[in-house]
């Protein structure tokens, strides 16, 4: 079975552009994550999408937006990038909702620096 | 507000002894607790897990133990092996929702 799959793995954007990474969950996996690890802060959550309604949201402005589609997939998007937006993205899928106790399995994250 | 406390940011330990990894955690309504392994340029692979009813859960090579009083959870690894370098992060979170993590403990195996 494929394991999450994010794309792209690495982008290098400038202050004030936007991106948009996207995620490809495990087959059958209907519930969706996204987190931001930086060496200061560890890894952060930042929404969890299921069945393309958003579940749960961390503490992030609201620059930092997702989606999530019917198949599953989906993506985040970061408008107006700041220096400090420079981190490892990492998507996980589950075959449940409640990540905390359904086991999450991660994709190897998109590296986004800003310039 | 750091509600999940990994306070070693690294730990070297010699291949055949056991390693330990410490979390704390303040928030007292986590019930339940995970930890996860990362290696670089992969993301974070789910090791173990401990719900909040039980104080101590074992899966081969690896137990975790959980002092709700103390709010103090650790991740025992015996023997360690090479395989065991990564930075391991602890989680919790609250009915299922929103995990929190730790900053992670990067573990050095020396041979």
């Amino acid at each position: 079975k494929a394991g999450v799959t994010q794309t792209p793995r690495y982008l290098i954007k400038t202050r004030g552009q936007q991106v948009t990474l996207s995620c490809s969950p495990i087959s059958g996996h209907r519930s969706v994550s996204w987190y931001q690890q930086t060496p200061g802060q560890g890894l952060q959550f930042l929404f969890e999408y299921f069945s393309e309604t958003q579940r749960n949201k961390g503490n992030f402005p609201g620059r930092f937006s997702g989606r999530q589609f019917s198949n599953s997939r989906s993506e985040m998007n970061v408008s107006t990038l700041e220096l400090g937006d420079s981190a490892l993205y990492l998507c996980a899928s589950s075959f449940t909702v409640g990540q905390g106790t359904d086991t999450q399995y991660f994709g190897p994250g998109t590296r986004l620096t800003v310039l | 507000d750091q509600q999940v406390k990994q306070n070693s940011p690294s730990l070297s330990v010699q291949e055949g002894r056991i390693s330990i990894l410490n979390c704390d955690y303040t928030n007292s309504m986590f019930d339940y607790f995970l930890w996860y392994k990362k290696y670089p340029a992969e993301g974070p692979t789910f090791l173990i897990s401990i719900s909040s009813i039980k104080d101590k859960n074992e899966d081969g090579r690896f137990t975790v133990f959980l002092n709700k009083s103390a709010k103090h959870l650790s991740l025992h690894i015996v023997p360690s092996q090479p395989g065991d370098s990564a930075v391991y992060f602890c989680a919790a979170s609250v009915g299922g929702d929103k995990i929190i993590f730790g900053k992670g403990t990067r573990l050095h195996i020396l041979p």
